[in-house]
């Protein structure tokens, strides 16, 4: 039972433009939700995350929406860089358990 | 100050031997998570450990595998008489928080098993 989805395999950007990386999830407890980069054969690393309180967390070039009637959140890179290509996963849990949910990824490619 | 260290980084295993992966989280944490990605595939919560207690181990499989944490060392996942359908990467997180609060989780490079 996936509770955390990524509908989208893949995306590719051209350098500059904007990236959105999109995740859908089901279960209402979800209260935090984070973003990790991996690049191939290494572990994912954390990027942004962003607590059910707010709608709107920003780091730099990303930023995280979060939508929680629709139970949606995405990503957004803007600038895109093609140091950004890499697998981005969304990750959702609950304050008690610490137990995180992933999403099955979505790969970017930046094209220069 | 370093991170999140799994070893071995590559384990190749024969149908029916045993595989242990090794974690050692970050300096300060103390609460470690293992997570298992197939092909394809997000990476799938296994087990949640802090020192010398398993908290939730709600994603393990119920036979051949088992995880511990001792006081003193790293945190050891063990699967015992693999088979070709355990070949992953599995992945070894830690975090500082204490039960009932969400931190984020660090993790490691991984170690990718590979069952002949």
């Amino acid at each position: 039972d996936q509770q955390v989805k990524q509908n989208s395999p893949s995306l590719s950007v051209q350098e500059g433009r904007i990236s959105i990386l999109n995740c859908d999830y089901t279960n209402s407890m979800f209260d935090y939700f984070l973003w990790y980069k991996k690049y191939p054969a290494e572990g994912p690393t954390f990027l942004i995350s962003i607590s059910s309180i707010k709608d709107k967390n920003e780091d730099g070039r990303f930023t995280v929406f979060l939508n929680k009637s629709a139970k949606h959140l995405s990503l957004h890179i803007v600038p895109s860089q093609p140091g950004d290509s890499a697998v981005y996963f969304c990750a959702a849990s609950v304050l008690v358990g610490n137990q995180f949910y992933f999403g099955t990824g979505t790969s970017l490619t930046v094209i220069p | 100050n370093a991170g999140v260290m799994q070893n071995p980084r590559h384990l190749v295993r024969r149908r029916g031997q045993e595989a242990r992966l090794r974690c050692s989280p970050m300096k300060g944490h103390s609460h470690v998570y293992w997570y298992r990605q197939l092909p394809e595939e997000g990476l799938k919560f296994m087990v949640y450990l802090q020192k010398e207690n398993i908290i939730d181990e709600s994603g393990m499989p119920k036979e051949r595998f088992s995880a511990e944490f001792p006081k003193e060392g790293p945190s050891i996942l063990r699967i015992q008489q693999v088979v070709r359908g355990d070949s992953a990467a599995y992945f070894c997180a830690s975090s500082p928080s204490s039960p009932g609060h969400t931190d984020t989780q660090y993790f490691g490079p991984g170690t990718r098993l590979t069952v002949l």
